[in-house]
């Protein structure tokens, strides 16, 4: 199994509040993701990184910011949780971005905002 | 529509049953994933494949380009092979970050 850890793991939050997701990985992978899981919508892309403090926005980035200081690191902030964040979120890394390299995820954080 | 389609969206087995679950693609791909996820689990790759078909255990992956389909299979179905199924493909041409496009899964049930 690929190196990565999630935490939290459960968080329940109000509305209105920041809260901050991290993920860790032992790998030195270059590139790492973050997704969010919805009922009817699969996963989808909210931030990616492609190197330490190069990241970039994806699909459904409102309301969500990244950083990564370090190549293990990677942290996903909702500056203000509403309730449309509620999700199970997960981190993804991989060694790069042909079709030769797969994505290992890590083991989701559930997010309650209520 | 979406990119990436999967049918069933449900699939109730009994043990023992050969089980295929579909996807259906509409953009040109580089790669195939399909991926497994237990209930309250994480995610974990079963296939990428890009041509052809790939066998791993009880776990077939077939993938034809030219329809723009892929199919995985289970043999000998057991309960513990009740997870979510994703089919997730990689576009041609690319992104500078390896974009995945995921299909809504399919929720596998196998009863004893």
């Amino acid at each position: 199994d690929a190196g990565i850890t999630q935490s939290p793991r459960h968080k329940v939050t109000e509305t209105g509040t920041p809260v901050t997701l991290r993920c860790h990985q032992t790998e030195n992978h270059r590139y790492m993701y973050w997704y969010r899981q919805d009922p009817g919508h699969g996963l989808r892309l909210i931030h990616y990184s492609y190197g330490v403090k190069d990241t970039d926005k994806g699909e459904v980035s409102d309301g969500y910011s990244v950083s990564r200081s370090k190549t293990e690191d990677f942290l996903l902030t909702l500056e203000s949780a509403t309730s449309s964040q509620t999700s199970v979120y997960f981190c993804a890394i991989s060694e790069g971005t042909s079709a030769m390299y797969e994505q290992y995820f890590g083991p989701g954080t559930r997010l309650t905002v209520t | 529509k979406n990119e990436v389609e999967q049918s069933p969206q449900n699939l109730t087995a009994q043990e023992g049953e050969f089980i295929t679950i579909n996807c259906s693609y509409s953009v040109g791909i580089s790669a195939l994933h399909w991926l497994q996820q237990h209930p309250g689990g994480g995610i974990v790759s079963l296939f990428m494949l890009s041509s052809g078909k790939k066998k791993h255990g009880r776990l077939i992956a077939t993938i034809n380009i030219q329809e723009k389909h892929s199919s995985l299979h289970i043999t000998a179905s057991h309960p513990r092979d009740s997870a979510v199924y994703i089919c997730a493909v990689r576009s041609m041409g690319g992104t500078s970050y390896g974009k995945l496009t995921f299909g809504q899964g399919t929720i596998l049930t196998v009863h004893p």
